[in-house]
């Protein structure tokens, strides 16, 4: 079975930090995306990405949240300044085509902002 | 705008028996897919099965089938046999557009799935 990989599975962070958020995305994947889930609320869209630049991004992703795929394997979102209302799981996901039938989600990080 | 609905907040059903999960669509663009994923206690997303809107047979994955009713716009979720293992949330998304175009999901609110034993 295919695995999209995240880490860290969970982190604290003070609000007005920095953090790093990283996924292995399953190796012949070429479609990226980022999705968060409040508690208890639904998966949002956060941005997708492919051949080295966002393509789409959802108006949640303002200035503040930045991705980048730094070498060819991993797959980050850099939040810059961290607010509590920023406190979510965390996913990314991966797949093969735009048009692809299995779109696979890691495990996601959950990120608590205090 | 796309928009996903399941109306089904919870959902109980007897180990062994088959459930139904409902999920409707509304979309204006001719080319959609529709997934589902299990979303178990512990929090990962679970890939279940897909059905694109041009195709002519429901979607079927093991224990999983997909009632696939494009007129109504909707797409259901089928557990046969249900399992305790089965206990969790569910959800229903849309891709808008399977031709380029926008490329996320959007997802419904979810149905929490109970098995009893």
């Amino acid at each position: 079975e295919p695995e999209v990989t995240q880490t860290p599975s969970h982190q604290v962070t003070q609000m007005g930090q920095e953090v790093i958020l990283r996924c292995v995305p399953i190796s012949n994947h070429l479609y990226f995306y980022w999705y968060r889930q409040i508690l208890g609320q639904k998966v949002e869209f956060l941005v997708s990405f492919y051949n080295n630049e966002i393509s789409e991004k959802s108006e949640i992703f303002d200035d503040q949240f930045s991705v980048e795929r730094p070498d060819g394997s991993n797959f980050t979102l850099k939040i810059r300044s961290t607010k509590l209302e920023d406190s979510a799981m965390y996913f990314c996901a991966s797949t093969q085509t735009v048009s692809g039938n299995t779109i696979y989600f890691g495990e996601g990080s959950w990120l608590t902002v205090v | 705008a796309q928009k996903i609905t399941q109306t089904q907040p919870g959902m109980f059903v007897q180990e062994k028996e088959a459930v139904t999960l409902d999920c409707t669509y509304d979309t204006s663009d001719p080319s959609y897919g529709l997934f589902w994923y299990k979303q178990p206690s512990s929090g990962e997303m679970i890939f279940l099965i897909y059905q694109g809107s041009y195709d002519q047979q429901n979607a079927t994955e093991g224990r999983y089938s997909l009632n696939f009713q494009k007129a109504r716009k909707s797409a259901n979720l089928v557990i046969s046999a249900s399992q305790l293992g089965d206990s969790a949330m569910y959800f229903c998304a849309m891709r808008a557009s399977d031709q380029g175009g926008s490329e996320k999901l959007v997802f419904g609110k979810g149905t929490k799935l109970t098995v009893n034993p």
